[in-house]
């Protein structure tokens, strides 16, 4: 099977600009989730879609949304662009079981923001 | 509120020798844990597991100690090999009342395994 894919891997971005980062989980898992990594700070995260609906969030402002569509890949947008954003912006699915904690993640897209 | 936490950013062994990597969560709702290995310009991959109901759990050289009273988890790698040489990530789970989990991870502990 092929593994989680997301795209673009890279990309600079200036303040106050949007972006949006896709992602494409393995073939059968329904469950998508979306973290940030920032240096010191593991992976924090944002929120998680299953079968199109988010289930699950975590304590971002509401710049950062997402959507997640009937094919289960995903989408993750940030509004107004800060400095603090650039991170690594990891997506990760899982197996479509009631309880899956073991989640398979992507190479992540590398935000840039100047 | 850190719900997990990995205290040692950093850890610097010899090759052939045990690294052992500590992780402290909080929560006592946790019943599943995880360890993740993280390479520059790659996503995390999963490592090894434990449930809440095991102290312990083998997979060859990786092992990972639960400790519930002292809500302690570590990961040892016995013998360490320069390709060990990544960011581990320790994580919790716990079963929320609508019926799915959520992960929580810690912030890191850098490995260097050196010859």
């Amino acid at each position: 099977k092929a593994g989680v894919t997301q795209t673009p891997r890279y990309l600079i971005k200036t303040r106050g600009q949007q972006v949006t980062l896709s992602c494409s989980p393995i073939s059968g898992h329904r469950s998508v989730s979306w973290y940030q990594q920032t240096p010191g700070q593991g992976l924090q995260f944002l929120f998680e879609y299953f079968s199109e609906t988010q289930r699950n969030k975590g304590n971002f402002p509401g710049r950062f949304s997402g959507r997640q569509f009937s094919n289960s890949r995903s989408e993750m947008n940030v509004s107004t662009l800060e400095l603090g954003d650039s991170a690594l912006y990891l997506c990760a699915s899982s197996p479509p079981d009631r309880r899956s904690d073991t989640q398979y993640f992507g190479p992540g897209t590398r935000l840039t923001v100047l | 509120d850190q719900q997990v936490k990995q205290n040692s950013p950093s850890l610097s062994v010899q090759e052939g020798r045990i690294s052992i990597l500590n992780c402290d969560y909080t929560n006592s709702m946790f019943d599943y844990f995880l360890w993740y290995k993280k390479y520059p310009a790659e996503g995390p991959t999963f490592l090894i597991s434990i449930s809440s109901i095991k102290d312990k759990n083998e997979d060859g050289r990786f092992t990972v100690f639960l400790n519930k009273s002292a809500k302690h988890l570590s990961l040892h790698i016995v013998p360490s090999q320069p390709g060990d040489s990544a960011v581990y990530f320790c994580a919790a789970s716990a079963l929320f009342s609508g019926g799915y989990n959520k992960l929580i991870f810690g912030a890191g502990t850098r490995l260097a395994v050196h010859p």
